[in-house]
């Protein structure tokens, strides 16, 4: 079955650091990629999104992500975090092949200390 | 910004009642889909709507779910006999054509007691 995989669960970077949140996915040779951001009690916020093309997006709030099909990942970025991204961050993959649906990873909390 | 909503935002429901969540895609959108977050676990898919019928259910989407629209604007998801482990924050998404993006509603979060 199509699976989405984020290693890390909890991370915690201090503010201004670099951030990087790693994705990878199982099956499926036409993936399109996102990343949502979910801040406590709240819905799902499109960070960014890549269905073909430029394999470097970027996204809002500073972010961009890298699809390496080789890798099969699709990792989050960001040069610089401020005390605001602390959120919760989900992966989300769908398979041409499969049909509509999105898979999501599990999520990665970030944690930003001052 | 054209966006999906959801109502109500917050539910509460004692268990083995009939539960009725409502949705309002994008006005253009032609699919529709929703989706479950159990408290601090991952978003599962629960089920997509094309052409007014479901086209694909997941193996959580079993015979206490079901899902209708009404109307042109109307999606609701309605469970029949809740049970405890319904309760979820419960997301509804709507995409334009195939594989296209997913824009997600803010959510209802379920509460069975």
């Amino acid at each position: 079955a199509q699976s989405v995989t984020q290693p890390d669960i909890h991370i915690t970077v201090s503010e201004g650091a670099s951030l990087e949140l790693r994705c990878n996915y199982s099956y499926g040779a036409t993936p399109y990629l996102f990343w949502y951001v979910q801040s406590p009690g709240q819905g799902l916020q499109l960070l960014l999104k890549y269905f073909s093309g430029d394999t470097l997006v970027q996204g809002i709030k500073g972010f961009e992500a890298e699809f390496k099909r080789s890798q099969s990942s699709f990792n989050l970025r960001k040069p610089s975090v401020h005390w605001s991204d602390a959120a919760e961050y989900f992966c989300a993959v769908g398979f041409v092949e499969y049909g509509n649906k999105l898979v999501f990873g599990a999520g990665t909390i970030l944690r930003v200390k001052s | 910004e054209p966006e999906v909503t959801q109502t109500p935002s917050h539910q509460v429901t004692q268990m083995g009642q009939e539960v009725i969540l409502r949705c309002v895609p994008i006005s253009n959108h032609l699919y529709f889909y929703w989706y479950r977050q159990i408290l601090g676990q991952k978003v599962e898919f629960l089920v997509s709507f094309y052409n007014n019928e479901i086209s694909e259910k997941s193996e959580i989407f079993d015979d206490q779910f079901s899902v209708e629209r009404p109307d042109g604007s109307n999606f609701t998801l309605k469970i029949r006999s809740t049970k405890l482990e319904d309760s979820a924050m419960y997301f509804c998404a709507s995409t334009l054509g195939e594989n296209t993006e997913a824009f997600f509603g803010q959510g209802t979060r379920l509460t069975v007691v």
